[in-house]
């Protein structure tokens, strides 16, 4: 157990339709990151947020947005969904905000698009 | 631009060691790491190695750095079903606080 913790585990929704999915990082860490992982494109990083504010974003479309909350947890809101943002999405935490971290994952969410 | 690749599969027999190799792009790459997927759970960090070391140690696993070759490989000893997975390499850029990446993956599997 990384003691990262994500919520729901598994969301189903329809084409069109918008979810919010949510990381509660490891007890300390002020950095979340979120990544999409799919069978076309792999692992990829979307975004990152260190003590509530945004450090970098990666692949991330328009339709995706992120936030940090005073308490450090995420969320991760995706919105006019299509058929290929059915994927894993994980959240990942370390201490600090930079790359001298190890990044620690959470179990992921799984989004199935019908 | 950065690239991670990995061979897509290993199959090994109970017991013996696995080598699982990756070779990257980025010269500026700082820290690789290691990473283990179960079925169905998230990723699990085993191992990772700074730049300016040619080797790590762990137990049954042992990081080997080529910096030169820009390769890296995991090396699993005594082989057990438990260690049946995916396995990731992935890099980070030193300049990046944030952006790692990921190969697509080793799978292995354990014969018995």
């Amino acid at each position: 157990d990384s003691g990262v913790t994500q919520t729901p585990k598994h969301l189903i929704t329809a084409t069109g339709q918008r979810v919010t999915l949510r990381c509660s990082p490891r007890s300390g860490d002020l950095s979340v990151y979120w990544y999409q992982q799919s069978l076309d494109q792999g692992l990829q990083f979307l975004i990152h947020y260190y003590n509530g504010e945004e450090r970098a974003k990666g692949n991330i479309l328009e339709r995706f947005s992120a936030q940090q909350f005073p308490d450090l947890h995420s969320e991760l809101n995706l919105s006019s969904l299509e058929l290929g943002d059915s994927a894993l999405y994980f959240c990942a935490s370390s201490v600090g905000p930079s790359g001298v971290d190890t990044q620690y994952f959470g179990p992921g969410t799984r989004l199935t698009v019908l | 631009g950065e690239d991670v690749e990995q061979s897509l599969f290993l199959s090994v027999r109970e017991g013996d060691s696995s080598v699982i190799n990756c070779t990257y792009t980025d010269s500026s790459s700082t820290y690789l790491y290691w990473y283990k997927q179960e079925p169905g759970a998230g990723l699990q960090l085993l191992t990772y190695i700074f730049s300016n070391m040619d080797m790590k140690q762990d137990q049954r696993l042992t990081v080997l750095l080529n910096k030169k070759d820009k390769h890296l490989s995991l090396r699993i000893a005594d082989t057990q079903t438990g260690d049946s997975a995916i396995y990731f390499c992935a890099e980070r850029e030193e300049n990046s606080a944030s952006k790692i990446i990921f190969g697509s993956g080793t799978r292995l599997s354990i014969r018995p």
